[in-house]
């Protein structure tokens, strides 16, 4: 079962602007973690935010938690043509065994 | 250090058959995932294996089934293949051991093995 949703489901921007996707899920949460994934491939850590933490920042990255609205945003600012990727959040259930429950991803494409 | 390896990358299956799928952790990680991805479903979980014991399993049938090694490396089976099992099977290592000890379970993923049922 899908616990977190990305909204929206495909992005398209220029290189040089900024993306922004949202990630709504259902429980509580210990944690709420964010990775990508190039074409065909494993998906790649990006950052992590804990239930107690309100904004997290890395590199091009910055990343928003509200467990108010069982939400959080991706912001990735500058973007660049290597960018292109599918983004998804990952939900650590408060109460479940750890195992990770990830949404469906935003497709992003970043035109040169 | 070597990242998350899985064979085989590709394979091609018909129908009634079955599949292994192997992974490598990374040195040092003894949590092992599994993860099948769907055009459809997206990222689906099917289990995760630590020191040798399922510990966590996901809603699929009893045709899916794994194993882990003292070595830490996994396998999974699909016995009596259908079309439907054609995916991306992922596999991802952790460090985490306990989860009542702090710590974020950070999943390494591999490549993953797409699989083709005919």
């Amino acid at each position: 079962s899908q616990q977190g949703e990305e909204d929206p489901q495909a992005l398209s921007i220029q290189e040089g602007e900024n993306a922004t996707m949202n990630c709504s899920y259902k429980t509580s949460i210990n944690n709420l973690q964010w990775y990508r994934q190039n074409s065909g491939r494993g998906l790649v850590h990006l950052i992590l935010i804990r239930s107690n933490e309100r904004e997290k920042h890395s590199g091009r990255l910055r990343v928003t938690l509200d467990t108010s609205k069982k939400s959080s945003s991706l912001l990735i600012t500058a973007s660049r043509a290597a960018d292109t990727a599918s983004y998804f959040c990952a939900t650590d259930a408060t109460g479940s065994q750890g195992n990770l429950i990830f949404g469906k991803g935003t497709k992003l494409s970043v035109k040169p | 250090k070597a990242g998350v390896t899985q064979t085989p990358r590709y394979l091609i299956k018909t129908r009634g058959q079955q599949v292994t799928l192997s992974c490598s952790p990374i040195s040092g990680h003894r949590s092992v995932s599994w993860y099948q991805q769907t055009p459809g479903q997206g990222l689906q979980f099917l289990f995760e294996y630590f020191s040798e014991t399922q510990r966590n399993k996901g809603n699929f049938p009893g045709r899916f089934s794994g194993r882990q090694f003292s070595n830490s490396r996994s396998e999974m089976n699909v016995s009596t293949l259908e079309l439907g099992d054609s995916a991306l099977y992922l596999c991802a290592s952790s460090f985490r051991q306990d989860r009542r000890l702090s710590g974020a379970n950070v999943l390494t993923f591999g490549a993953g093995s797409r699989l083709t049922v005919l």
